[in-house]
């Protein structure tokens, strides 16, 4: 099975900040990573497919990058709706796996 | 608008089987992958099972294989999880989540989830 590892597994930043999560696959899954973002008590929401290409509705503030084994998420200027819980998923092969998870919270 | 609603979670006693429901509306249902997605008590999401758009592709993950069966009927845009022999390690909030496409397990939308309680 593939492993997926996310770092930081907590992050605490500030209205305006930039963020960037690190998402690394055990083995190449070329660019068939997914990035979701979960709050307490709601669905989860699909955010960036194909490890770039932005779901719609998403922000333009968020952004993907990456292939192979290694991808990041960026949030070029964190807002207060962004705080929440972000996972990767790889969409490779079954099982599709997700990484620990990132919880952004308020320094 | 794609809605995804989940049903039939509740309480059950370790050993014990229940079976999810989740009623699709705003796609065509019969054309993309399906999956459910668990979370439990203070953890990250965990893939559970997967089918492609016909049902002859079924993927389970290793901690349900054997207990846990996927399926679904098309003409009523409806998709099951039937969970037998169920631990307390099962306890959860189950996700049904929509592919996009039809053999793709990128989940696009999510409902707002079952949960079930193995306890005795």
């Amino acid at each position: 099975d593939i492993q997926m590892t996310q770092s930081p597994s907590t992050l605490s930043a500030s209205v305006g900040d930039r963020v960037t999560i690190t998402c690394r696959a055990s083995q190449s899954i070329s660019h068939y990573l997914a990035w979701y973002q979960h709050k307490p008590g709601k669905a989860p929401k699909a955010l960036i497919a194909r490890a770039s290409f932005l779901e719609s509705g998403v922000p333009p503030r968020f952004s993907g990058s990456g292939s192979g084994t290694e991808f990041t998420l960026t949030i070029s200027s964190l807002q207060p709706d962004d705080f929440a819980t972000y996972y990767c998923q790889q969409y490779y092969i079954s099982p599709f796996t997700f990484g620990p998870g990132t919880t952004v919270d308020i320094k | 608008e794609v809605q995804l609603l989940e049903s039939g979670g509740g309480l059950v006693q370790p050993g014990g089987s229940l079976r999810l429901s989740c009623a699709a509306s705003g796609f065509t249902f019969s054309k993309y992958a399906m999956s459910w997605v668990r979370q439990a008590p203070g953890k990250g999401l965990e893939w559970v099972s997967g089918l492609n758009d016909n049902g002859g592709n079924i993927n389970h993950a290793d901690s349900v294989k054997g207990r846990f069966t996927i399926s679904r009927d098309n003409s009523k845009n409806t998709l099951y999880l039937q969970m037998n022999s169920l631990r307390a390690e099962d306890t959860a909030i189950y996700y049904c989540a929509k592919g996009c496409d039809t053999s793709c397990y990128r989940s696009d939308y999510w409902g707002q989830g079952a949960l079930v309680t193995v306890s005795s």
